[in-house]
């Protein structure tokens, strides 16, 4: 079945630093990719999305790009700031777009 | 433009209980998905919605059910609670424009229920 890995956490780097989570998946047919984000007591908030093979994916300063060949949607940011201090979730859409399938999450802890 | 509202808050319920928890989309979405969260961890996909039907369920037992209303919004119910049920409960809308994996879901911030 479809499924995502995540890098393991807490990331924690100090402010202005370059920041990489990654992501990998496994999915039959063409899935969509997706960037969520979720900050203490809250729910989880779209950051970016891909829908095919070499989309780029930007919001807020964060970019990831869709990797077929190497089945990876790895989340970069080239300045981190405290406020992007949050828990990361990659997940996918399967082809019929009924569910998301999610990693386990990466938190990241940016100190000033 | 309102996005999707879920309700209660918090929920605190015993053993054996019973519960209901409600969703609205967000304007213009005909597509609700629930998720339950457990502490620590990713959301694990429940079932999904979309013309008042069940039309897709993840790995959960009947105790979960749901219901889809004309005006398109939600309830999950959950009979004979136990421990492990405890988690965050979120929902997702979502347009459906061509039931492909482009159809992009938006979440509800969530209901934190407690069993005791």
């Amino acid at each position: 079945g479809n499924s995502v890995t995540q890098m393991e956490g807490p990331v924690t780097l100090s402010e202005e630093a370059f920041l990489t989570i990654n992501c990998t998946y496994t999915a039959t047919g063409y899935p969509s990719l997706f960037w969520y984000v979720q900050y203490p007591g809250e729910g989880l908030q779209l950051l970016l999305k891909a829908t095919k093979a070499d989309d780029k994916g930007s919001n807020k300063g964060f970019e990831a790009t869709y990797r077929k060949e190497t089945t990876s949607f790895h989340l970069e940011k080239g300045s981190v700031q405290v406020s992007d201090s949050a828990v990361y979730f990659c997940a996918l859409s399967d082809f019929y777009g009924n569910k998301l399938v999610f990693g386990a999450g990466t938190i990241l802890r940016v100190k000033s | 433009d309102a996005g999707v509202t879920q309700s209660p808050t918090h929920l605190i319920k015993t053993r054996g209980q019973q519960v209901t928890l409600r969703c609205s989309p967000k304007s213009g979405h005909d597509t609700v998905s629930w998720y339950q969260q457990a502490l620590g961890q990713g959301p694990q996909f429940i079932f999904q919605y979309y013309e008042e039907e069940e039309r897709q369920r993840g790995n959960f037992p009947d105790r979960f059910s749901g219901h889809q209303f004309p005006n398109y919004s939600s309830e999950l119910n959950v009979n004979a609670l136990l421990l492990g049920d405890s988690a965050l409960y979120l929902c997702a809308s979502s347009h459906r424009t061509t039931g492909t994996s482009t159809d992009t879901q938006y979440f509800g911030p969530g209901t934190r229920l407690t069993v005791l």
